[in-house]
């Protein structure tokens, strides 16, 4: 049964502490992704990859970091220089077109989010 | 600047109605579209997608069209169904982009028993 898992779903933080959220899946992706989502705003890129060991910034990556370590793994940590954490985190993956040339077909499989509040 | 944009941030529709939601892009570069559906504290799912190359693509219930000329395109859901109460998301992406999709702001459909 194959799938994408993120966790904690709610998770807590006190001012200037990092926290790292976890990302897994079992869909044999090579591309995953990091969006925030704010009310009133749709889905905004943190960091991408699209292959193990590599990885580029989205449009906000300031106060975040990642690593891509195995295939299935895809953690974000938000820093204590993020000023304003609280959000809602959904990870994402899908298949990698630009390696297999296979069209533009990318839609993607998203977890079902973390929700980080910053107390 | 935001390079899609979904103007409608609700909408309202009794069941068995269509419902239309609506999308805009400026970024001329962009030659796939997406639609996903999200429900509260869940991530959002793929529903539908158009390349540049068609005008319409239909599954079911749900239709998608496009307007090259006009950087627009619309979702169709016909007969609208309380179950399809969400937000919608519009998403688009190009070849130079790695096909990463840019996501509008979304659209929340209500649909009244």
């Amino acid at each position: 049964d194959g799938g994408i898992t993120q966790s904690p779903k709610y998770l807590f933080r006190k001012e200037g502490q990092n926290v790292t959220l976890s990302c897994e899946q079992n869909l044999n992706h090579d591309a995953m992704y990091w969006y925030r989502q704010d009310p009133g705003q749709g889905l905004r890129l943190i960091y991408y990859s699209q292959i193990v060991n590599d990885f580029q910034k989205g449009d906000i990556a300031e106060g975040y970091s990642v690593s891509r370590e195995k295939k299935e793994s895809f953690p974000l940590t938000v820093t204590s220089a993020q000023k304003n954490p609280t959000a809602f985190y959904l990870c994402a993956s899908s298949i990698d077109l630009d390696r297999f040339d296979r069209g533009p077909r990318n839609e993607q499989f998203f977890g079902p989010g973390t929700r980080l509040t910053v107390l | 600047d935001q390079q899609v944009k979904q103007n409608s941030p609700s909408l309202s529709v009794q069941e068995g109605r269509i419902s239309i939601l609506n999308c805009d892009y400026t970024n001329s570069m962009f030659d796939y579209f997406l639609w996903y559906k999200k429900y509260p504290a869940e991530g959002p799912t793929f529903l539908i997608s158009i390349s540049s190359i068609k005008d319409k693509n239909e599954d079911g219930r749900f239709t998608v069209f496009l307007n090259k000329s006009a950087k627009h395109l619309s979702l169709h859901i016909v007969p609208s169904q309380p179950g399809d109460s969400a937000v919608y998301f519009c998403a688009a992406s190009a070849r130079g982009g790695s096909y990463i999709p840019t996501f509008g702001r979304g659209t929340s459909l209500i649909v009244h028993p």
